[in-house]
């Protein structure tokens, strides 16, 4: 099985532009995430879902939004870009919300 | 609120010394632990979990840790290193409604 697919793998986003990261999954998990990681930060919480049709915002939501439509879906949603948004995105799924957490392959994105 | 602490930001090691990562975490009832490794340009990988049971964990690649509540700590540790383990190291603490927190990381380095 594929586990967790992100797409695009990388991005160059001009600022105020908009952007839709894509996150999925085929392991049928009920909670996803999405972090970003950034230097000597670590990885900070954007989003987060516990089950299909709920959200809930982390420890960095401010810029972000996310939509959970169906179980295996969670993409994270840029509106109007900025510079400060240039990190590393990471989206991971987990069967519980105190299980382990399994990450897709990470979305890096510049922002201009 | 939970939160983990990984006091070393890097840790320079020897090829075919033992390691030790440290990682202490702070939450109120009993805690579920993992450990992940992240290579270069690569999402997270789950090296080993604690739930419950045998206080001393075995993981993939030869890892090993140990939960010790009297001090509040989940250390991570191998025998021997080999150059293939330099990556960063996180430790994780489960609890709360957004899943996972994680300490900041430790860069491991591995001199020849």
């Amino acid at each position: 099985t594929a586990g967790i697919t992100q797409a695009p793998t990388s991005q160059i986003l001009a600022a105020g532009r908009s952007m839709t990261l894509r996150c999925t999954q085929d392991m049928r998990h009920n909670a996803m995430y999405w972090y970003r990681q950034d230097l000597g930060l670590g990885l900070r919480l954007i989003h987060y879902s516990n089950t299909a049709g709920t959200t809930g915002k982390g420890e960095v939501p401010d810029g972000y939004s996310v939509s959970r439509a169906n179980t295996d879906d969670f993409p994270l949603t840029l509106a109007s870009a900025v510079p400060s948004q240039t990190s590393v995105y990471f989206c991971a799924s987990s069967q519980t919300r105190t299980g382990e957490q399994y990450f897709g392959p990470g979305t890096r994105l510049t922002v201009t | 609120a939970q939160s983990v602490t990984q006091p070393d930001i890097h840790i320079t090691v020897s090829e075919g010394a033992s390691l030790e990562l440290r990682c202490n975490y702070s939450y109120g009832a009993t805690p579920y632990l993992f450990w992940y490794v992240q290579s270069p340009g690569q999402g997270l990988q789950l090296l080993l979990k604690y739930f419950s049971g045998d206080t001393l964990v075995q993981g993939i690649k030869g890892f090993e840790a140990e939960f010790k509540r009297s001090q509040s700590s989940f250390n991570l540790r191998k025998p021997s290193v080999h150059w293939s383990d330099a990556a960063e190291y996180f430790c994780a603490v489960a609890g709360g409604a957004d899943g996972l927190t994680f300490g900041k990381g430790t860069h491991l380095i591995i001199q020849p």
